[in-house]
């Protein structure tokens, strides 16, 4: 299996800030890789999908980046309603394992 | 809009099997997509169970494999999840999930709201 590794597993900013969550899978995975934001109570919602496109309807302050093994979620202005966990899935090859998230927080 | 709703029941016993069923509204369960089952747990996060293809193509998480079967009734527009030999490990939320196809770009882009199931006697 390929194992996905987030880094920070929290981290607490404030409205405003620019904020980056990064992914490391275990072997190259091209650019198969997805973001997720996880609110409690609810299902994950698709952010960003191919390491780089913006799922139609989200905000573009959401960005990817990244490629091979190393990837990155940047929020370049945070909003209220930012503040939720974030998880990277890899589709590279099943089974398509997650990261163990990222809980963003309110300082 | 696709739209996924999870049912069934929410507390099986130990050593049981667990029966889950997804409802597929506002699109065709034989459209070009893959249909997932994914659970998360506090202690091992989000996992991906497996996901089947219209045609009745399957594809496992080698973990579960010997426990997990997964079907679909296109008369009803619904698939479903069977896992058995259940133990408290098997206690999460469980989500079923449309796989879409961009470009061979794969993702997950329509959720259900996820169904609690407890393993307890």
């Amino acid at each position: 299996d390929i194992r996905m590794t987030q880094s920070p597993s929290s981290l607490s900013a404030s409205v405003g800030d620019r904020v980056t969550i990064t992914c490391r899978a275990s072997q190259t995975i091209t650019t198969y890789l997805n973001w997720y934001q996880q609110k409690p109570g609810k299902a994950p919602n698709l952010l960003i999908y191919g390491a780089v496109s913006l799922q139609s309807g989200d905000p573009a302050r959401f960005t990817g980046s990244g490629s091979g093994t190393d990837f990155t979620l940047t929020i370049s202005s945070l909003q209220s309603e930012d503040f939720a966990t974030y998880f990277c899935q890899q589709t590279s090859s099943a089974p398509y394992t997650f990261g163990q998230g990222t809980r963003l927080e309110i300082k | 809009q696709v739209q996924l709703q999870e049912s069934g029941p929410g507390l099986v016993k130990p050593s049981g099997t667990l029966s889950l069923t997804c409802a597929v509204s506002g699109g065709s369960i034989s459209s070009n997509n893959w249909w997932n089952w994914v659970r998360q747990s506090p202690g091992k996060g989000l996992e991906w169970i497996g996901e089947i293809y219209h045609s009745g193509s399957t594809t496992y998480n080698p973990s579960l494999r010997s426990r997990v079967t997964i079907s679909l009734d296109k008369s009803k527009n619904q698939f479903s999840l069977k896992l058995s030999s259940l133990t408290a490990a098997d206690t999460a939320v469980y989500y079923c999930a449309r796989k879409r196809d961009n470009n061979y770009y794969y993702n997950m882009d329509v959720w259900g709201q996820g169904t609690t199931v407890t393993v307890s006697s």
